[in-house]
């Protein structure tokens, strides 16, 4: 049973400073690992993607994943109001063919405040 | 930018009734997927589509739910015979070939009286 966890928060974050969001999962086998930004009633958009070790860099967003460790975690530079949202960690193991649905946790519930 | 678009935003149905919800994947993407979102809970995955079938389903994805590409734009989630539980927000996803990365659609939320 594959399980992604993520501290639901809420994360409250100081307008302008780093916002260091969590994830672990239970699968070793994960090949793919994703962070998608979720607003109140709206549908997950993704912000970035990772799959090897290491950091990943695409504007304010690094992602950094450790597989020894089963650890993803995703940085928010210069936090602004707007970045307030559910960040929704996701997994998946890539078996060709189609098959990799994914896995996401529950979320972590971030507040920027002004 | 191509967006997965879905129909209808909401639909409310009685319990019991057959729904089918509708989506149109990003133009030239070729794997198709279908998830689920009740109220306060996970994004959970039901299917996934490629090459005219289905490549990979969930416990969830009963007898009850089946996929179609009708034609070569639209894929559908039909949900048999609904039931109180079937209430949630629903998500077509495609990606692309070479892409792991998968897009979502706004969603459909379905409600069952």
């Amino acid at each position: 049973q594959k399980e992604v966890e993520q501290n639901s928060g809420p994360l409250s974050v100081p307008e302008g400073a780093i916002a260091s969001l969590n994830c672990t999962y239970s699968d070793r086998v994960s090949q793919s690992f994703f962070w998608y930004r979720q607003y109140s009633g709206k549908s997950p958009e993704l912000i970035m993607s990772i799959y090897s070790n290491g950091d990943k860099e695409d504007g304010r967003f690094t992602a950094q994943l450790n597989k020894a460790s089963q650890y993803v975690s995703l940085l928010i530079r210069d936090s602004q109001p707007s970045d307030s949202a559910t960040y929704l960690c996701a997994v998946n193991v890539f078996k060709g063919g189609g098959a990799d649905g994914l896995t996401f946790g529950k979320g972590t519930h971030l507040i920027i405040q002004p | 930018e191509p967006e997965v678009t879905q129909t209808p935003s909401h639909q409310v149905t009685q319990m019991g009734q057959e729904v089918i919800l509708r989506c149109v994947p990003i133009s030239n993407h070729l794997y198709f997927y279908w998830y689920r979102q009740i109220l306060g809970q996970k994004v959970e995955f039901l299917v996934s589509f490629y090459n005219n079938e289905i490549s990979e389903k969930s416990e969830i994805f009963d007898d009850q739910f089946s996929v179609e590409r009708p034609d070569g734009s639209n894929f559908t989630l039909k949900i048999r015979s609904t039931k109180l539980e079937d209430s949630a927000m629903y998500f077509c996803a495609s990606r692309g070939q070479g892409s792991y990365e998968q897009y979502f659609g706004p969603g459909t939320r379905l409600t069952v009286t």
